[in-house]
């Protein structure tokens, strides 16, 4: 049963660049979510996607912005990047008929410089 | 806003000393409220779910108890493997999860 993937494992980008990270869902899932957990904090919820539409959305910029896509993967996008965006990026999926509970990948690294 | 708070925020326990941590919330209509286990530099993984006041879940040596504002994670003599920080989070009526900052245990053997 292949659990939540993540790609890449970790980056590093400058300040101003754009990145893209992926995420594909747990077989039979159709929910995605994002979240950002800083050093030594919890996950912070950046959105959620279901049925290729933003569901739910946390306090943060429209710099960050999404897609999921017809077989339930996603994507997460960053514009602008700035060193406080430096973070463990998690995705988390899940069944939207069964209640909700979540299960998350491994997560990408970004580095900021 | 939907808040967790976690406590102790660091717990350093001798192999067989059993302890609790303790996930106190406020949340406009909960949906679930979910255990996590999480190691350094991977994502969360999954322990319960529980869904109203007075329900319990347990998982070899951990159980998890649910009241109206706090649930409490009991290790029963822990072991070394047992050594990892521990997430609470509340999911509310709009599908949004709120976490908490976490609970470190060290078990030592």
């Amino acid at each position: 049963d292949a659990g939540v993937t993540q790609s890449p494992t970790h980056l590093i980008k400058t300040r101003g660049q754009q990145v893209t990270l992926r995420c594909s869902p747990k077989s039979g899932h159709d929910t995605v979510s994002w979240y950002q957990q800083a050093l030594g904090q919890g996950p912070q919820f950046i959105f959620q996607y279901y049925e290729e539409e933003e569901r739910q959305r946390g306090n943060f910029p429209d710099r960050f912005s999404g897609h999921q896509f017809p077989n339930y993967s996603s994507e997460l996008n960053v514009n602008a990047l700035l060193l406080g965006d430096s973070a463990l990026y998690l995705c988390a999926s899940s069944l939207a008929t069964s209640g909700d509970t979540q299960y998350f990948g491994p997560g990408t690294r970004l580095t900021v410089l | 806003e939907d808040q967790v708070t976690q406590s102790p925020e660091a717990l350093r326990l001798q192999e067989g000393e059993s302890s609790s941590l303790n996930c106190s919330y406020t949340v406009s209509g909960l949906r679930g409220l979910f255990w996590y286990r999480q190691d350094p530099g991977k994502g969360p993984e999954f322990l319960f779910t529980l869904y109203s006041a007075g329900e319990e879940k347990e998982k070899e040596r951990l159980k998890a108890t649910l009241t109206k504002k706090e649930s409490f994670l009991h290790i029963t003599a822990p072991k070394p493997e047992d050594s990892a920080t521990y997430l609470c989070a509340v999911q509310a009526a709009d599908y949004k999860l709120s976490f908490g900052a976490g609970t470190t245990v060290t078990v030592r053997a």
